[in-house]
């Protein structure tokens, strides 16, 4: 099975931060891999798709890089409404695993 | 607008059945896979397993953790996918999510959207 690992597992920012998560696989997925965003008692949402194609509906402050075994989801200024949890994963192979999750809270 | 609805959680005992159900509407159902992925209570996600559609011979895919205990099937003629869960553990406990692909996006499986999930509390 592919291990997902993200960094870090939390993070405390301000409104109108960039903020940066990084998801490793722990073998090389390609472009294989998607972004997802939870709120609190909410089902996840699709942010990001093939490492950087942005889901239609959202916004471009979101963006994700990367290719192989490494990529980053960047959030370019931060809004209230991004405060939540993020979770990469690889859809290069089943089983598909998602990481562990990085909270993202109000400094 | 796609809509995916689950129903049938709820409390079973160790060793116990439970089957959840998946109302799909909004989108071409029978042409499209269906995933479910459950989530432990202040835990991440973890995938449960998938279907493909008829025309891919309804194939499934199983994690580890479920495969031999948990059955995936689908009604095309009802636009609904079921979860079939048996021999159930207390480390099954979760809210359970039904999710599809994007027809749009359709070249892997990203999901979305997502149903607002069934809690499964597996507990004597």
């Amino acid at each position: 099975d592919i291990q997902m690992t993200q960094s870090p597992s939390s993070v405390s920012a301000s409104v109108g931060d960039r903020v940066t998560i990084t998801c490793r696989a722990s073998q090389g997925i390609s472009r294989w891999l998607a972004w997802y965003q939870q709120k609190p008692g909410k089902a996840p949402k699709l942010l990001i798709y093939a490492a950087s194609s942005l889901q239609s509906g959202v916004p471009s402050r979101f963006s994700g890089s990367g290719s192989g075994t490494e990529f980053t989801l960047t959030i370019s200024s931060l809004q209230p409404e991004d405060f939540a949890t993020y979770y990469c994963q690889q859809v290069n192979s089943f089983p598909l695993t998602f990481g562990g999750g990085t909270k993202v809270e109000i400094k | 607008e796609v809509q995916l609805v689950e129903s049938g959680g709820g409390l079973v005992q160790p060793g116990g059945s439970l089957q959840l159900s998946c109302a799909a509407s909004g989108f071409t159902f029978s042409g499209s896979p269906m995933h479910w992925v459950r989530q432990a209570s202040g835990k991440g996600l973890e995938w449960v397993g998938r279907i493909r559609s008829k025309a891919n011979n309804y194939a499934t895919e199983y994690a580890a953790s479920v495969k031999g205990r948990f059955t995936i099937s689908r009604d095309d003629s009802k636009n609904t996918a079921y979860l079939q869960m048996n021999s159930l553990k207390s480390e099954d406990t979760a809210v359970y999510y039904c999710t599809t692909v994007p027809s749009a996006i359709a070249a892997a499986n990203w999901l979305d959207p997502w149903g607002q999930g069934t809690l499964v509390t597996v507990s004597s």
